[in-house]
């Protein structure tokens, strides 16, 4: 299977602790999601790769989060100083180079509970 | 302010029979396109079906087919013969062209197919 993997798939940590997510994205795919998803609500969008540059990040990235895609390849999501409110499915996702159409394929996600 | 509402947040079906999910969404932008995304329990999301928004003919793919009424920002998803295996979250999306990144999702219809 070559789709978008993601690991660990879940997550449980204390308040205050550091946790990081990796994201191996479709080897051939330039573009980098990375979305947060609550329960009961759609993905919300976090931040945005076009090979190893973070070209885009959404006011939902607070300073406590950091991303980075060393090489353009995978990706880490780091998150500093947890929150129960961090709580929630990270999804990660993968597109082609060309028109925002291209259809955006993502992978099962990390869950993270902060007790 | 650009939003995506799914007034239904829970539909029921029986195999075999037909099922319309509702979807509307505001953007000031003339230039997008719109998807429907299915998320099955623990699986992870998957496109089912996307519309350009400068195309008036009606996307279809097998069962599943999309009624897009841009003046009234409606695009609604009909799945028809509805089986087991379509038990899942369903989320209504846009991305703008030519540029866009980031999708904006709504908060999903939860759809349970029974025999």
């Amino acid at each position: 299977d070559t789709g978008v993997s993601q690991d660990p798939r879940h997550k449980i940590t204390k308040r205050g602790q550091n946790v990081t997510f990796r994201c191996d994205p479709i080897s051939e795919h330039n573009r980098l999601y990375w979305y947060r998803q609550t329960l009961g609500q759609g993905p919300e969008f976090l931040t945005y790769f076009q090979n190893e540059a973070q070209l885009e990040k959404s006011r939902l990235l607070s300073d406590r989060f950091s991303a980075e895609r060393p090489k353009g390849s995978f990706s880490t999501l780091e998150i500093q100083r947890t929150e129960q409110g961090d709580s929630a499915m990270y999804l990660c996702a993968s597109s082609t180079t060309g028109q925002a159409g291209n259809e955006q394929f993502f992978g099962p996600g990390t869950r993270l509970t902060v007790l | 302010a650009q939003t995506v509402t799914q007034s239904q947040p829970e539909m029921s079906v029986q195999e075999a029979e037909t099922v319309t999910l509702s979807c509307t969404y505001d953007t000031s932008e003339n230039n997008y396109y719109l998807f429907w995304y299915k998320q099955p329990p623990s699986r992870q999301m998957i496109l089912v079906i996307r519309q350009e928004a400068y195309k008036q003919q009606n996307a279809t793919e097998n069962r599943f087919s999309v009624n897009f009424q841009k003046a009234a920002k409606s695009f609604s998803l009909k799945i028809s013969d509805s089986q087991l295996g379509d038990t899942a979250m369903y989320f209504c999306a846009f991305i703008h062209l030519p540029a866009g990144t980031a999708l904006i999702f709504g908060k999903g219809t939860t759809l349970s197919v029974s025999s």
